[in-house]
């Protein structure tokens, strides 16, 4: 079936790094792909989108490319804050709607 | 705008109490679904609607009853609460269920402990 799998956290790094969290998919068909952030105690909040092969979702200086060819949609930040410490989450859609997420990834930046 | 209301934020139930998380949305959603989330399991789909009268089972529907009367209510009832059901449960709507990619938005959570 339909699925999403994200990195293993947690990830820690510190201010000004260089971020990648990656997350793969199996689907059939076309799904859209999402990033969505998780800050402490809140709900999750959509960083980014694609919804066909190529297109580049970005945010926040947060940016992810839907890989058709290797089915990926990796995450990455080119300089990261201690404000960008948070749960990510990566999550395709069905063709019947139903939206499925990766397990997560903790992010820890340090000072 | 509010958004996506859900309440209560935080609840502690008895083994076998029953209760309902409220679940609102204001912005003509027709897709409104229910997750919860535990440690190292990501989101799981509980229960979902793509409209008024309209509701279907996700990944994890067992212990959890639904209804959609309206476009803007989604309640999400346990009949008899059990340990198990302790979690973080997020209440979500969108236009569709996002496959022409649309946004989902979630509601801040309920924080559920059932000793």
């Amino acid at each position: 079936g339909d699925s999403v799998t994200q990195m293993e956290g947690p990830v820690t790094l510190s201010e000004e790094a260089f971020l990648t969290i990656n997350c793969t998919y199996t689907a059939t068909g076309y799904p859209s792909l999402f990033w969505y952030v998780q800050y402490p105690g809140e709900g999750l909040q959509l960083l980014l989108k694609a919804t066909k092969a190529d297109d580049k979702g970005s945010n926040k200086g947060f940016e992810a490319t839907y890989r058709k060819e290797t089915t990926s949609f990796h995450l990455e930040k080119g300089s990261v804050q201690v404000s960008d410490s948070a749960v990510y989450f990566c999550a395709l859609t069905r063709r019947d709607d139903k939206i499925i997420f990766g397990k997560g990834t903790r992010l820890h930046i340090l000072p | 705008n509010a958004g996506v209301t859900q309440t209560p934020k935080f609840q502690v139930l008895k083994t076998g109490q029953s209760m309902t998380l409220q679940c609102a949305q204001d912005m003509n959603h027709e897709y409104m679904s229910w997750y919860r989330q535990d440690p190292g399991m990501g989101l799981r789909l509980i229960h979902y609607s793509v409209g008024a009268g309209i509701t279907d089972q996700g990944e994890v529907p067992n212990g959890y009853n639904v209804s959609r009367s309206t476009t803007e209510d989604f309640p999400l009832r346990l009949l008899s609460a059990a340990p198990s059901q302790t979690s973080v449960y997020f209440c979500a709507s969108s236009y569709s269920g996002g496959t022409s990619g649309n946004t989902i938005y979630f509601g801040e959570g309920s924080w559920l402990t059932v000793v």
